[in-house]
This record gives structure tokens, sequence and C-alpha cells, in this order.
């Protein structure tokens, strides 16, 4: 089957750092994403992942580690705009793309 | 990046009606794809609607169900038919751009509740 797990929700306190963790077991790999949606609106595009390494955007940062089946996202200097739910999705060798079901993030003042 | 537009942007439906959503982008893109987002759940691809043929439906979703029309390459329509309860949910669009690979643009959704 194709599973993507990370946790539901994390809090976190504004200024500090915030590591979202994905896992991935899917019918092959050709990349992954990371979105952020926020409540009642689409997801939008954060980064996309298909090289192992970290890729840094501004304050968000992905990393891909494809030999152990693991992403996260890192975002430095959360801010309140930052509260929202973050979606891991993968590309199979299929290029369907699969979603986890998001972290749901609390940025406390 | 797009501009892509839903309509309508949430109805409340009587069961065993259906209801068209469409969806409109800003420019001409070759892939738009049909989304289903259930409370609590992740995205759940529909099917990928294929300008000038039939659209491609993934497993669980059948096009009795979810007719789809993609007429020209700005613009497509899903119809959620004969619906129950268990369609109430958000129905997104959402198109692939060329550049980056696979990089996906969603459309602002549209609330349906079926009651």
């Amino acid at each position: 089957g194709q599973n993507i797990d990370q946790p539901t929700e994390m809090t976190a306190t504004e200024g500090a750092i915030v590591q979202i963790n994905c896992t991935y077991q899917t019918s092959g790999f050709n990349g992954l994403f990371w979105y952020q949606q926020h409540a009642g609106e689409a997801p939008t595009f954060l980064s996309y992942n298909v090289l192992d390494g970290l890729e840094e955007k501004g304050r968000f940062s992905s990393f891909l580690s494809r030999s152990k089946g693991y992403s996260y996202l890192l975002l430095k200097e959360l801010q309140m705009k930052d509260s929202a739910s973050y979606l891991c999705a993968v590309i199979n060798r299929d290029d369907k793309i699969i979603f986890g079901k998001g972290t749901r993030l609390h940025i406390l003042p | 990046s797009a501009v892509i537009s839903q309509k309508p942007s949430r109805d409340i439906c009587q069961r065993g009606t259906s209801l068209t959503i469409q969806c409109q982008v800003d420019s001409q893109v070759t892939m738009m794809f049909w989304y289903r987002q259930q409370p609590g759940q992740s995205l759940t691809l529909i099917a990928t609607a294929n300008q000038g043929s039939e659209a491609t439906y993934e497993s669980g979703f059948v096009i009795d169900k979810f007719p789809i029309s993609r007429p020209n390459l700005t613009f497509s329509t899903l119809t959620v038919s004969n619906m129950s309860p268990e369609d109430s949910s958000i129905y997104l669009c959402s198109v692939e751009i060329g550049g980056t690979p696979y990089e996906q643009y969603f459309g602002p959704g549209t609330r349906l509740t079926v009651t």
C-alpha cells in the first residue's frame, strides 16, 4: 500500500524553530512536496525535493532522505501567520501524487 | 504561477440532486486535476481532466458519479451526481505548471454540504 505519515498537530512559539517530519512508503518515488494550507483555503506550494539533502528557501527549508523514506520541513523565526496545516505529498512511480493528512501547526505568542 | 477560480465557492444541496463545479484558469495549461478533501482527511485525487477526451479516473471514482468536462485548455467542470451526505467535502481543481517539475497550483475549492 501507499502510506504517508506526519504528526497530526504541533505547537510552537512565535520566533522559535519547528521541524515537521514526514515518513513515506510508496510504490516508487519521483519527488516529494510540502504544501501550506490555511484554514478554509487551498493548499499553496512550498517546496519540491527529488534529490537527497536540504533545500533552503527563506525561512523554510525542506530535507529529504530517499533511503530512509523521510523528509522534514523546517520553519525558522516563526510568525503567527505560519499557523496552518502543512501537507507532505509524494509522487510515486506512476506519477500519482499521494498526500498525507497534514500537520496542523499552532503558533503561540 | 496561475490564477485559478472556482464556482461556486460553497453550496448546500439536497440528497439526490447534482451539482456542477466550474474551474477557470487564467492561462492555458495541459494538466488539470480534480481533488476531494473530506473533513480531517488528506487530499484525494478524483480524476485527471483531459482536454478533448474522457477524464482518467482514480480507483474508487467513476464517470457516472463524477462526470468531468474539459472543453479547452483553461476550463473544466466536475459534476457530483445523485448526491448523498457522504459527498459533503471540499472539491478542488488544480493545474500543473511547467518549470519546476510537478509543481501544482490549487483553486480555492468548493465547499459542498449535502443534507
